[in-house]
């Protein structure tokens, strides 16, 4: 079984500044899928950056960038520019690449942003 | 149409009440996903449908029983539900088959058992 491990329960940054999430985890698959998704309070869960782990090349969707090392199974999230919408519980996913299976979700990173 | 919705969007119920939430999405994905959220926790995976067939089973307790009329629809009925129950219900869903793909979350259904 796949485990996700994110060892930061929260982070606080201050606006404008870059703020970097880490996450572990560990899985005998070769061919995976890495996610982040971001959850403000009481709002819907939506996904920031996928990884495949097939690629070498780091994920990046506009201030959000991922460092995936997948020998070392690690794949750190940094934000740039940290804006006040950034607030939220950020939970790193792992999915198996083959058939409909569910995410695996670590137990998550409470981001604060200091105005 | 690229969302997913559920309802309704808050349910009380007592320990002996029968109640259904429902979840919707008419985007053609063929898999879809039941998890339940504590309070602080991350989402826990209950059920994964896959072209309409029940693919995954969490060891769920029998009195949450999904169901998956078609391809746009699914439900979760709930009976008997214990206080420990209480908690929110997040359905997903995702194109399905081989090829990577991302899954998109409804807003939750918050659940309270009396």
């Amino acid at each position: 079984a796949q485990t996700v491990t994110q060892s930061q329960p929260e982070m606080s940054v201050q606006e404008a500044e870059t703020v970097t999430l880490s996450c572990t985890y560990d899985t005998s698959e070769s061919d995976y899928y890495l996610f982040w998704y971001k959850q403000p309070p009481s709002r819907q869960m939506i996904l920031v950056i996928r990884q495949e782990a097939y690629k070498q090349q780091n994920a990046t969707e506009n201030r959000f960038s991922v460092n995936f090392q997948k020998a070392a199974k690690s794949f750190s999230l940094k934000i740039s520019d940290s804006q006040l919408g950034d607030a939220a519980m950020y939970f790193c996913a792992y999915r198996s690449r083959g058939g409909a299976d569910g995410l695996t979700f670590g137990k998550g990173t409470h981001l604060i942003i200091q105005p | 149409d690229t969302e997913v919705t559920q309802t309704p969007k808050h349910l009380v119920m007592g320990m002996t009440n029968k109640k259904s939430l429902k979840c919707e999405q008419h985007m053609g994905h063929r898999a879809m996903y039941w998890y339940k959220q504590k309070a602080k926790k991350p989402p826990e995976l209950m059920f994964v449908y896959s072209y309409e067939k029940l693919s995954i089973n969490e060891s769920v307790p029998s009195r949450f029983s999904p169901e998956c009329p078609n391809s746009s629809l699914l439900n979760l009925h709930l009976h008997a539900l214990q206080p420990e129950d209480s908690a929110l219900y997040l359905c997903a869903s995702s194109p399905g088959g081989q090829a990577y793909n991302e899954q998109f979350f409804g807003p939750g259904t918050r659940l309270t058992v009396l």
